[in-house]
């Protein structure tokens, strides 16, 4: 089976302009998750969408938001960047048990 | 709610064990256990879930203390290749929906 993909893998945007980036989940997995990593904080949680639905978030200001779609697709989108939201983020795919992590967007904010 | 991880860092020498342990403060799922190396994404390593039962690798062992909500991953007879950051991840119940949340990390260096 093909593993988690991401798009696009690097992105540079400017303070205020928003970001939409991509996630295809291993064939057959329902849930994605949504994951920024930063060298300060960690890998921090995002949200959760099974089956079209958000089932869970994090801590993350109303600019971050996502969606899935009946292909079990998923996106997610930055409104109004800020330079603090320079980051990897990191779309992970879940059947029953094991969650796979796809390569990740490295987006940097200027 | 973050895992807390110990230790930090580490540093061995080629062939020798290992052990890193996560520690929660809410009652868990399961574990997930995860080795990320330098501009890669984290690789899936294990889980381990409640009742014991297991599901990774071949060579990494770990055990879950459910009681405590503790884990330990075990690294024996390490090889070069294991150097990376190993992350545990902690699945709670949050709003009737469970979520995996990540532990600072441990940074394993393997020298010759």
């Amino acid at each position: 089976k093909a593993g988690v993909t991401q798009t696009p893998r690097y992105l540079i945007k400017t303070r205020g302009q928003q970001v939409t980036l991509s996630c295809s989940p291993i064939s057959g997995h329902r849930s994605v998750s949504w994951y920024q990593q930063t060298p300060g904080q960690g890998l921090q949680f995002l949200f959760e969408y099974f089956s079209e639905t958000q089932r869970n978030k994090g801590n993350f200001p109303g600019r971050f938001s996502g969606r899935q779609f009946s292909n079990s697709r998923s996106e997610m989108n930055v409104s109004t960047l800020e330079l603090g939201d320079s980051a990897l983020y990191l779309c992970a795919s879940r059947d029953f048990y094991e969650q796979y992590f796809g390569p990740g967007t490295r987006l940097t904010v200027t | 709610q973050q895992p807390v991880q110990s230790p930090q860092a580490v540093i061995l020498r080629e062939g020798e064990d290992a052990v890193i342990n996560c520690s929660s403060s809410k009652a868990l799922y399961s574990v997930h256990w995860y080795r990320q190396k330098h501009g890669e994404a984290p690789v899936f390593l294990m889980i381990l879930l409640k009742g014991g039962e297991q599901k990774g690798h071949e060579k990494i062992s770990a055990s879950f203390n459910e009681k405590k909500q503790q884990s330990s991953l075990y690294l024996t007879a390490s090889q070069l290749s294991y150097s990376g950051t190993y992350f545990c991840g902690t699945e709670v119940l949050d709003s009737s929906a469970s979520k995996i949340i990540f532990g600072s990390g441990t940074r394993l260096s393997i020298r010759p």
